[in-house]
């Protein structure tokens, strides 16, 4: 069974770097095909897709926020972190970190997140 | 890639179909999810690749389109589907469209 649970602070704030970390079982970021990817979602608002981290450490940003953000894998602690520069309260939301999920046989190029964590508020507040 | 959806919200009844329509700003082929959100719940996906139904997602949820128009269709809503429900295109990075909610009529 897959499980991820994000973690970090609840409160930062503006112009700080945010700090989250992914913890997650039940497989290895070091099997080829494996990817965890970061989410958030300000409070009543849509999904926005952050950052995905690959197997072999491929590395993929939202281009509107990939100035700001790093994602990194620690294999043998089966972690994921996600920093995020020059916080704004603008970026208070939920921080939801997900499995990349594909599909198998002719469908293996098809890709989605699940699970997903329990996701973490982040408030950006002075 | 740009995604809206249509509509925004809607009020439907138990036992209602109901359509939301999800479309891109440049042709994806049928690279195409579906989730679906309940308040304070993390999203759980419900079809890929356009008009795959994820295991254990009941039938009378489909999936159509390709290109740059999708449909997400559910058959007889029940109780359990008031939800918001998000598209996601994994063609060129996985971009979510701005959401459908759906509510009680």
């Amino acid at each position: 069974q897959i499980t991820l649970k994000e973690s970090g602070p609840a409160l930062v704030k503006p112009t700080q770097t945010l700090t989250l970390t992914c913890t997650f079982s039940g497989f290895s970021l070091s099997t080829s095909g494996v990817g965890v990817g970061w989410i958030r979602q300000p409070p009543g608002k849509a999904l926005e897709w952050l950052a995905l981290i690959y197997w072999d450490d491929d590395k993929r940003y939202n281009p509107s926020l990939k100035s700001r953000l790093t994602i990194a894998k620690d294999t043998s602690k089966n972690q994921v972190v996600l920093t995020m520069t020059n916080m704004d309260p603008v970026d208070t939301a939920t921080y939801y970190c997900a499995h990349r999920r594909h599909g198998s046989g002719s469908n293996y190029g098809f890709n989605w997140f699940d699970p997903w964590g329990q996701g973490t508020l982040v408030t950006v507040s002075s | 890639i740009q995604m809206t959806q249509s509509p925004s919200s809607l009020s439907a009844s138990v036992g209602d179909t109901v359509s939301i329509t999800c479309r891109t700003s440049q042709r994806i082929s049928i690279y195409l999810n579906w989730y679906q959100q309940k308040p304070g719940k993390a999203p759980k996906p419900l079809i890929y690749a356009a008009s795959n139904l994820q295991d254990g997602v009941p039938s009378r949820f489909s999936g159509s389109g390709s290109g740059t128009d999708f449909t997400l269709t559910i058959s007889s809503l029940q109780p359990e589907d008031f939800a918001t429900y998000y598209c996601q295109e994994s063609y060129s990075s996985f971009t979510f469209g701005p959401g459908t909610k759906v509510d009680i009529k």
